[in-house]
């Protein structure tokens, strides 16, 4: 079956620019979640939604991160006014039902902002 | 606040040897989740440990929990080229809603024929 997609695969962005990210989690799957991986480094929770409920998103560095997931289903990031510091990779993972459930990884969106 | 620390954060090797991973971290969680991450890929699952003393083996990797110690290894028995990979632990924490998964650093591991 399919896994976790993620598009666009690159993305490079000029300094100020607004970025769309999305993310097709497994079909049937309940909780999505967000990271933000550095070159280098582990993965850093960024939200999580429980069908289209957005339960947590203390992990959003600042107000220029926003994320929905409006019919439980797909979700898209989106980062407004984009900084150089917003440069990494963004994966978006998906699990059967809730947190503690294995969580299944899309390949990520490598941001590069200029 | 919780921490996971992995060592070694990078580890070259030859093929057929065998040799350990570590994982610490500072809370009692009691679950315990290693992914490998190849190069431009997708984190892909390894192991779920979910008690204190369990043990699960997948070909020639094998992980392990002690939850007592806070720690976790991960050992590679003969290790082979298509294993080099970065390997990552998590550790989950509970909070508001639900559980968030804390991740190490990584170890990169670079097998060598």
């Amino acid at each position: 079956g399919a896994g976790v997609s993620q598009s666009p695969r690159y993305k490079v962005a000029k300094r100020g620019q607004d970025v769309a990210l999305r993310c097709d989690p497994i079909s049937g799957h309940v909780s999505l979640f967000w990271y933000q991986q550095a070159l280098g480094q582990g993965p850093e929770f960024l939200t999580y939604f429980q069908n289209e409920a957005q339960l947590d998103k203390s992990g959003l560095p600042s107000d220029r991160f926003f994320a929905e997931r409006p019919e439980g289903s797909v979700s898209t990031l989106k980062i407004q006014r984009t900084q150089q510091e917003d440069s990494a990779v963004y994966l978006c993972a998906s699990s059967l039902v809730w947190g503690r459930d294995t969580q299944y990884f899309g390949p990520g969106t490598r941001l590069t902002v200029l | 606040e919780l921490k996971v620390e992995q060592n070694p954060l990078f580890l070259s090797m030859q093929e057929g040897k065998n040799y350990t991973i570590y994982c610490n971290y500072s809370t009692t969680s009691d679950r315990l989740y290693w992914y490998r991450q190849d190069p431009g890929k997708s984190l892909e699952s390894l192991f779920v440990l979910l008690s204190n003393g369990a043990v699960k083996q997948e070909g020639r990797l094998m992980a392990s929990l002690d939850t007592k110690a806070r720690l976790s290894t991960l050992h590679i028995t003969a290790a082979v080229h298509d294993l080099s990979a970065t390997y990552f632990c998590a550790v989950d924490e509970p909070m508001d809603s639900n559980y968030q998964l804390i991740w190490g650093a990584g170890t990169k591991l670079i097998i060598k024929p």
